[in-house]
């Protein structure tokens, strides 16, 4: 199985600030990356796929970038309704595998 | 508009079998995609138990597969997972999803609000 490794496990951030959280593969899956919110208390939503490729109704404040092993999901400057946890997801292979997931809070 | 709905019993006991249907409506289930189930345990992470195709193609998480069944009734256009022998491992938020495509290889596009389902005697 593909091991998906999230850096960090949790950030306290300001409003405005920009917030990156990284993302590990144990092996090359290519671009096979997407990433996902889960506000608190609610249903994890696709934020992102194919590494970059931005959901419909995600603001553009919301980037990815990588390829192989490594990944990045930036948020160039931090809102309140940013809160929550964010996982990423590897779909190169069955099982599909989830990072450990990172909690993002507000300062 | 896709919409996905889980239902079933909160409580199960331990070494029975949890069972739990997806209601599916705005798509007919027979035209495509695959169709997959999650689970969050409470204050942990996401876990992928399996995904079904259509043409009843499957995919099971190593991890589970020899407890796990995922089945398809198009007559109800709803899909079923299955867990057997269950043990408070087992507790978790239950979700239902459609994946992006018609390979399993795709990300999670839309998701159920999920059940909490309880193992305990």
């Amino acid at each position: 199985d593909i091991q998906m490794t999230q850096s960090p496990s949790s950030l306290s951030a300001s409003v405005g600030d920009r917030v990156t959280i990284t993302c590990r593969a144990s092996q090359d899956i290519s671009s096979y990356l997407a990433w996902y919110h889960q506000k608190p208390g609610k249903v994890p939503e696709l934020l992102m796929y194919a590494v970059s490729a931005l959901q419909s109704g995600v603001p553009s404040r919301f980037s990815g970038s990588g390829s192989g092993t490594d990944f990045t999901l930036t948020i160039s400057s931090l809102q309140p309704e940013d809160v929550g946890n964010y996982y990423c997801q590897s779909y190169y292979s069955a099982p599909i595998t989830f990072g450990q997931g990172t909690r993002l809070e507000i300062k | 508009q896709v919409q996905l709905q889980e239902s079933g019993p909160g409580l199960v006991k331990p070494s029975e079998t949890l069972s739990l249907p997806c209601a599916v409506s705005g798509y007919s289930i027979t035209n495509g995609y695959y169709w997959g189930w999650i689970r969050q345990p409470p204050g942990k992470g996401l876990e992928w138990i399996g995904s079904i195709y259509h043409g009843g193609s499957t995919y099971y998480n190593p991890s589970l597969k020899s407890r796990v069944t995922i089945s398809l009734d198009s007559s109800k256009n709803q899909f079923s997972l299955k867990l057997s022998s269950v043990t408070a491992a087992d507790t978790a938020v239950y979700y239902c999803a459609r994946h992006w495509g018609n390979l399993v290889t795709t990300a999670l596009r839309y998701w159920g609000q999920g059940t909490l389902v309880t193992v305990s005697s």
